[in-house]
């Protein structure tokens, strides 16, 4: 298995430019999240989806949007990228048990510069 | 919403010698602590973790200890080797909400040094 899978592994956009960042995973996981990583500031959690169909937002959603069309990929969009949204990106996934909390599992992370 | 705070933000250590990474939270509810490692360019990968039912847990070298009364919990590593050397986060999770996932609040890390 290949667990949860990234891409592009690094980008350079100019701002302005929208592009699609693309998550895969194949442990057949309920949940997914996006996280942005920026230095001193751990991990900050941008938008997850509970399911196929479904969104919502995290801690820092603005500027992003985000689709879930099956269960297996979860995209994160940037319609009009900004040199604040220079980043590490990162994608998590776990199984859905209500009572009590599963390990994420990460993918290897998108490196994005906004110039 | 959950609040984590971890300390130190770096620890240098000899090799062989113990490091202690503390971590306190703020909503009573949280249930489920996770800890990751993080070498620099990788992802985070999950070393251990305790779930409120517990006090204590190990696994080899790493244990983690949970005070759900004074709200704080703790990474111990014990004969640290050059290896352990990576930024390691704490995070928190309480319950779901309607609708909601479980969510992850992390600390701000910890720069770990391990020195030969």
């Amino acid at each position: 298995n290949a667990g949860v899978t990234q891409t592009p592994k690094f980008r350079v956009l100019k701002t302005g430019q929208s592009m699609t960042l693309l998550c895969a995973q194949d442990m057949n996981h309920e949940y997914m999240y996006w996280y942005r990583q920026d230095p001193g500031m751990g991990l900050r959690l941008i938008h997850y989806s509970v399911g196929e169909g479904t969104t919502a937002k995290g801690e820092v959603p603005d500027g992003y949007n985000v689709s879930r069309l099956k269960k297996q990929n979860f995209l994160l969009g940037l319609e009009s990228a900004a040199p604040s949204q220079t980043s590490v990106y990162f994608c998590a996934s776990s199984y859905r048990v209500d009572w009590v909390g599963q390990p994420q599992h990460f993918g290897d992370g998108t490196r994005l510069s906004i110039l | 919403g959950e609040n984590v705070e971890q300390h130190p933000s770096t620890l240098s250590v000899q090799e062989g010698d113990s490091a202690v990474i503390k971590c306190t939270y703020s909503d009573s509810a949280s249930n489920y602590f996770p800890w990751y490692k993080q070498e620099l360019g990788k992802r985070p990968q999950l070393i251990i973790d305790i779930r409120s039912n517990v006090g204590e847990k190990k696994d080899q070298r790493i244990a983690v200890t949970l005070n759900k009364t004074a709200k704080h919990f703790s990474l111990h590593i014990t004969e640290t080797q050059p290896e352990d050397s990576a930024v390691y986060f704490c995070a928190a999770s309480p319950p779901i909400s309607s609708g909601s996932a479980r969510q992850l609040t992390f600390g701000s890390g910890t720069q770990l040094t391990v020195l030969p």
